[in-house]
C-alpha cells in the first residue's frame, strides 16, 4: 500500500463548479500537509500549507485536514478554466524534515 | 518571491553520455532537492542537500550523483545516461523543512 493515495482523474467540471480533490494517507505521524498545482510541462507551485487538523482558506481555495480519518481535501470554489492543472498533495511528519511524501496527482479540467 | 531556476527545459542525450543538470535558487535556502517525476509514480526523491558540500541519498539515488559547492547551486549528474533515466527532473529548495519551492523542470530524453 502506498503511503499516500490520490485519484489520478481526470476530473472534468463545468466552469463555476465547486471542486473537491482528496488524498488519503496511512502514516499517522504526518503533521504537515501541502497542496501543489502543476500546469502542463511546468514545475509544481505551492498552493496551500496546513499544519495538523482543521481548515485553511485562501481566496477560492480551502484546505481541510482530518487526521482522525487520515484524509485531506482541497476545495476550489467558482472554478475557472485557468484552474485546469494537476494537483499534488504532499505531506511530512516532522518540521525540518527532508522527507516529503507526494501523491501522484489528480488531473483537473475546468470546462468553459 | 522564491525563484528556483534550472539550466535547461529540454535535453536530448545519448545512452552512455554524462549529463549535468543545474539548479540555482535565489532565496538563501539551506535545503535543496532533486526529484524525478514519472507518470503514475509521482515525485521520487533522488538526492537532497542540507548545506554546502553536504548531501543525503533519497529513495532512488542509483545512477545519479550530486554536487553542491555553493549554497545557491545544486547539480545533478547522470554519470552514464540510460534510457530508463528519461524523465522530468525537478529541483526544489526549502528553508526550515516546511514547504518546498520548485523549479520549472527539465525534460530529459535519453536515446
Amino acid at each position: 500500500q502506498k503511503e499516500v493515495e490520490q485519484d489520478p482523474g481526470p476530473l472534468s467540471v463545468p466552469e463555476g463548479a465547486i471542486v473537491s480533490l482528496n488524498c488519503t494517507y496511512s502514516n499517522s505521524a504526518f503533521q504537515y500537509f501541502m497542496w501543489y498545482r502543476q500546469y502542463s510541462r511546468k514545475g509544481p507551485e505551492l498552493l496551500m500549507y496546513t499544519y495538523s487538523s482543521g481548515n485553511k482558506e485562501d481566496g477560492r481555495f480551502t484546505a481541510q485536514v482530518d487526521k482522525s480519518s487520515k484524509y485531506i481535501s482541497l476545495f476550489i470554489r467558482d472554478s475557472q478554466p485557468s484552474d485546469s492543472a494537476t494537483y499534488l498533495c504532499a505531506m511530512s511528519a516532522t518540521k525540518g524534515t527532508y522527507k516529503y511524501i507526494f501523491g501522484t496527482g489528480t488531473r483537473l479540467k475546468v470546462l468553459a | 518571491d522564491v525563484k528556483v531556476t534550472q539550466s535547461s527545459r529540454y535535453l536530448v542525450k545519448r545512452t552512455g553520455e554524462k549529463v549535468f543538470l543545474e539548479c540555482v535558487q535565489d532565496m538563501d535556502h539551506e535545503n535543496m532537492f532533486w526529484y524525478r517525476q514519472d507518470p503514475g509514480l509521482g515525485l521520487r526523491l533522488i538526492y537532497f542537500s542540507y548545506d554546502v558540500k553536504m548531501k543525503e541519498k533519497g529513495d532512488i539515488p542509483e545512477g545519479y550523483s550530486v554536487s553542491r559547492e555553493k549554497k545557491e547551486r545544486f547539480s545533478l549528474i547522470l554519470e552514464s545516461a540510460s534510457t530508463n533515466q528519461t524523465s522530468m527532473y525537478l529541483c526544489a529548495s526549502s528553508t526550515g523543512g516546511e514547504t518546498q519551492y520548485f523549479g520549472p523542470g527539465t525534460r530529459l530524453l535519453v536515446l
